[in-house]
């Protein structure tokens, strides 16, 4: 089986700090973990993953993440939050071999920058 | 995402009513999936779809069926509409050459009175 917990469903951070949204996963195997955000009246909009090799991800909008094997771990990190940046994030995990299995998602954080 | 179109992107329906939503890609994906956006309760699977022939159920299928009328093309129905089915609708496709990442549509707001 696989799960991902989001255990914030806040946070809230000032401009021009830096900012993490965590996220923990359970798989059986290797994980393919993903984020994504969603902004007011949006759709989901991917915005990295982490496949294999490097344990520091970078994708769009100046946001990474970091895996970490031995914590189960995969938290959204940027150095300096804008106020655009608020939104709702999204961790997502797979199996790497459950071929057959969709993406699992968890139930959000929603991020607040304060100017 | 463009490439990913759903229809309608609004719509208010009273109890008991049968509707359809559609969702259309362009991207070439084989695999396509209905979501159900709720607050605090995140995306929650209804039914996806790994090619034409092949249809899944997902964690909330209840109340819900689905027709994969061509690899494009994957279409949402409530066949009685009821209250607690007020939500926000997601379609997302996906391949496995991108490992799986899912790309989204727009959304369906739907409103049953």
């Amino acid at each position: 089986a696989q799960s991902v917990a989001q255990p914030e469903d806040q946070v809230n951070v000032a401009e021009g700090n830096p900012l993490t949204v965590k996220c923990t996963y359970s798989v059986s195997g290797n994980p393919y973990l993903f984020w994504y955000v969603q902004y007011p009246n949006r759709g989901l909009q991917f915005l990295l993953k982490y496949i294999t090799g490097d344990n520091l991800v970078k994708g769009s909008y100046g946001f990474e993440a970091e895996f970490n094997k031995s914590q189960t771990s995969f938290h959204l990190k940027k150095p300096s939050a804008l106020v655009s940046d608020s939104a709702l994030y999204f961790c997502a995990v797979r199996d790497q071999y459950s071929g057959n299995t969709p993406l699992v998602f968890g139930k959000g954080t929603r991020l607040s920058v304060i100017a | 995402d463009a490439d990913v179109t759903q229809t309608p992107r609004n719509r208010i329906t009273k109890t008991g009513k049968r509707i359809m939503l559609e969702c259309s890609q362009t991207k070439g994906h084989d695999r396509m999936y209905w979501y159900r956006q709720d607050p605090g309760l995140g995306l929650r699977l209804i039914y996806y779809s790994f090619d034409v022939k092949d249809i899944n159920k997902g964690e909330i299928s209840d109340g819900y069926s689905v027709s994969r009328q061509a690899q494009a093309k994957f279409s949402l129905s409530l066949e009685s509409a009821i209250p607690n089915q007020t939500a926000l609708y997601f379609c997302a496709t996906s391949d496995l050459s991108s490992q799986e990442t899912q790309y989204f549509g727009p959304g369906t707001r739907l409103l049953v009175l």
